[in-house]
């Protein structure tokens, strides 16, 4: 079985500050977890993902996670928040490598807002 | 390579009607899953399909809900008698293969709005 809990449903920065959206996870076996992002009445864009390589996961758009096993995270951070990041952010988890990655699991998502 | 498509990119129809939606995956993907995502929600796993076959419809409401992925052509996912409760976008994914893929690429989603 696997879950994901997006700690935040909302986030409110300024444009110029580090963003932080953080996620916990669980899995039965080693995950593979996924960022992705969706603006407004659009489709979903992969962000960046995780699969047993390298645990600091550099994605598009300056955004990058780290994987931390002992705390169960995906946290997603940007040193410098954009006005274009303002959207909505979807943490996944899937059981890709036992499972299948198509079956994953969505976290309810994280609304960031950029404030100029 | 083109992506996964999905069509129609919106779709209104009034309750008691039929809805079809249309995926046609990535080219060399014969696998593809269904998720419904409401308003102001995650997406949610509805159906797997191979070619031919639904190899899991777990996330499938019992009644009304109904897909296929025929040997040729795009996978449907249609719903009967709509309503309005149906309202939501619905996105398509496709992968390589099933066990061991380690992502699958989703369209650009369908939205359907029920009048």
């Amino acid at each position: 079985a696997q879950s994901v809990t997006q700690l935040d449903s909302h986030v409110s920065v300024s444009e110029g500050t580090p963003v932080l959206l953080r996620c916990n996870y669980s899995s039965s076996y080693s995950p593979s977890l996924f960022w992705y992002v969706q603006h407004p009445n659009k489709g979903l864009q992969l962000l960046l993902k995780y699969t047993s390589a390298a645990t600091l996961v550099k994605g598009i758009n300056g955004f990058e996670a780290e994987f931390k096993k002992s705390e169960t995270s995906f946290h997603l951070t940007k040193p410098s928040a954009h006005m274009s990041d303002a959207a909505e952010y979807f943490c996944v988890v899937s059981d890709g490598l036992i499972s299948n990655a198509g079956k994953s699991t969505f976290g309810d998502g994280t609304t960031l807002t950029v404030k100029p | 390579n083109a992506g996964v498509m999905q069509n129609p990119r919106h779709l209104v129809r009034r309750r008691g009607q039929e809805a079809r939606l249309r995926c046609s995956p990535m080219k060399g993907h014969s696998h593809v899953y269904w998720y419904r995502q409401l308003p102001e929600e995650g997406l949610k796993f509805m159906v797997y399909l191979q070619k031919e076959n639904i190899i899991d419809e777990s996330g499938m409401p019992k009644e009304r809900f109904s897909a296929e992925f025929p040997k040729e052509g795009p996978s449907i996912l249609r719903i009967q008698q709509v309503v309005r409760g149906d309202s939501a976008a619905y996105f398509c994914a496709s992968s390589p293969t099933g066990t061991g893929s380690t992502e699958a690429f989703f369209g650009q989603g369908t939205r359907l709005t029920v009048v």
